[in-house]
């Protein structure tokens, strides 16, 4: 079945310590995106990738980063210097910029 | 900036009735994307259009590009229809940078 995966589903961490958020698709898309969705708002563009080797910053990317080292893998780090990391975070892919976006199932993480 | 409008922000309906959530935005888009967020929080998408009208089932979304407003409609809703509904646009132009949400409507089908 093709499809996008995040793992995991849900993600404990600490203050001040990295976490990085999988995600993976096997649909062969080009861009891949990551989203960000707090209690009460609309999602936010953290980072897009159109290309292997290639992202651009969003909405709300500081305190993130991203690689693209794959067509079919775009890791999300969320840093420490992301003052409030705590929320639902979405992967989707399209197989082109402006076409349609497929969604995986989130990672809720939490930092306490 | 583009905003996105969606009302009403939360709906509740008894099994069978018509429903309608609607969608403004403010600025030049080239689609439109409705999408259906269950309470586990994974988000499928719906429709994407940039004209017209398009129909899946009991499904069906409407754009009028001039008044920049979008309309979904459920009809026969069903409590499985109950999700949170969310209204997408993508701006042409400058690069693959994603879409801007609308917060969602809240739905709730009581059987």
């Amino acid at each position: 079945d093709g499809g996008i995966t995040q793992s995991p589903k849900y993600l404990f961490r600490k203050e001040g310590q990295n976490v990085t958020l999988s995600c993976e698709q096997n649909l062969n898309h080009d861009a891949m995106y990551w989203y960000r969705q707090d209690p009460g708002q609309g999602l936010r563009l953290i980072y897009y990738s159109q290309i292997v080797n290639d992202f651009q910053k969003g909405d709300i990317a500081e305190g993130y980063s991203v690689s693209r080292e794959k067509k079919e893998s775009f890791p999300l780090t969320v840093t420490s210097a992301q003052k409030n990391p705590t929320a639902f975070y979405l992967c989707a892919s399209s197989a082109a910029a402006y076409y349609e976006q497929y969604f995986g199932p989130g990672t809720r993480l939490t930092v306490t | 900036k583009n905003e996105v409008e969606q009302s009403p922000q939360n709906l509740t309906a008894q099994e069978g009735e018509f429903i309608t959530i609607n969608c403004s935005y403010s600025v030049g888009i080239s689609a439109l994307h409705w999408l259906q967020q269950h309470p586990g929080g994974g988000i499928v998408s719906l429709f994407m259009l940039s004209s017209g009208k398009k129909k899946h089932g009991r499904l069906i979304a409407t754009i009028n590009i001039q008044e920049k407003h979008s309309s979904l409609h459920i009809t026969a809703s069903h409590p499985r229809d109950s999700a949170v509904y969310i209204c997408a646009v993508s701006i042409p132009g400058g690069g693959a940078d994603g879409l801007t949400f609308g917060k969602g409507t809240h739905l709730i089908i009581q059987p």
